[in-house]
């Protein structure tokens, strides 16, 4: 299993261009999850599903939009970037069952310039 | 509000030395309990959680936790610190209904070990 991925691991964008991240994986779960992280301020939750064709709104979700076409993908989706999205983001997946942990991707680092 | 708190920003140990971070949060109920620890330039994995039964859990890497209801405390223990265990570690906490769907955050604790 390869557990959560993310791609791509590295990207930069100027201001104003438009990005997908894609995040995907194998472990049949039904939730997922975007978050982002930034130095001295945690883990932020953009936005989550938890199901297929299913979004909701985290945190922190101006600037993105998220679609859960398949029930392993789960898009992040960044339409007009801003130098403040400068950020690495982590998609993380877990199972219905309340008690089980998230399980999280090796992060994707954005920098918009 | 919920909040998960994590006292101590940033911690030195020598290694070999033993380590105690600290987590406390306010909740209504007693919540579901996770500590994660990331690598530098790593994603987030498990530790060990506590969601019922034996306050002391075990986890991972030789660590610890124990919860503790009447403090609203969930502490990270580990005896003897190796020069691998240094990384962010985080707290998190969920609440038992809703399938736990969504984590509450600390904002980390860095921890660095000298040799």
């Amino acid at each position: 299993n390869a557990g959560v991925t993310q791609t791509p691991k590295f990207r930069v964008l100027k201001t104003g261009q438009s990005m997908t991240l894609l995040c995907a994986q194998d472990m049949n779960h039904e939730y997922m999850y975007w978050y982002r992280q930034d130095p001295g301020m945690g883990l932020r939750l953009i936005h989550y599903s938890v199901g297929e064709g299913t979004t909701a709104k985290g945190e922190v979700p101006d600037g993105y939009n998220v679609s859960r076409l398949k029930k392993q993908n789960f898009l992040l989706g960044l339409e007009s970037a801003a130098p403040s999205q400068t950020s690495v983001y982590f998609c993380a997946s877990k199972t219905e069952r309340g008690y089980n942990e998230q399980f999280f991707g090796p992060g994707t680092r954005l920098t918009v310039l | 509000a919920q909040s998960v708190t994590q006292p101590d920003i940033h911690i030195t140990v020598s290694e070999g030395a033993s380590l105690e971070l600290r987590c406390n949060y306010s909740y209504g109920a007693t919540p579901y309990l996770f500590w994660y620890v990331q690598s530098p330039g790593q994603g987030l994995q498990l530790l060990l959680k506590y969601f019922s039964g034996d306050t002391l859990v075990q986890g991972i890497k030789g660590f610890e936790a124990e919860f503790k209801r009447s403090q609203s405390s969930f502490n990270l223990r580990k005896p003897s610190v190796h020069w691998s265990d240094a990384a962010e570690y985080f707290c998190a906490v969920a609440h038992p209904a809703g399938n736990n769907r969504k984590l509450i955050w600390g904002l980390g604790t860095s921890l660095a070990v000298n040799p």
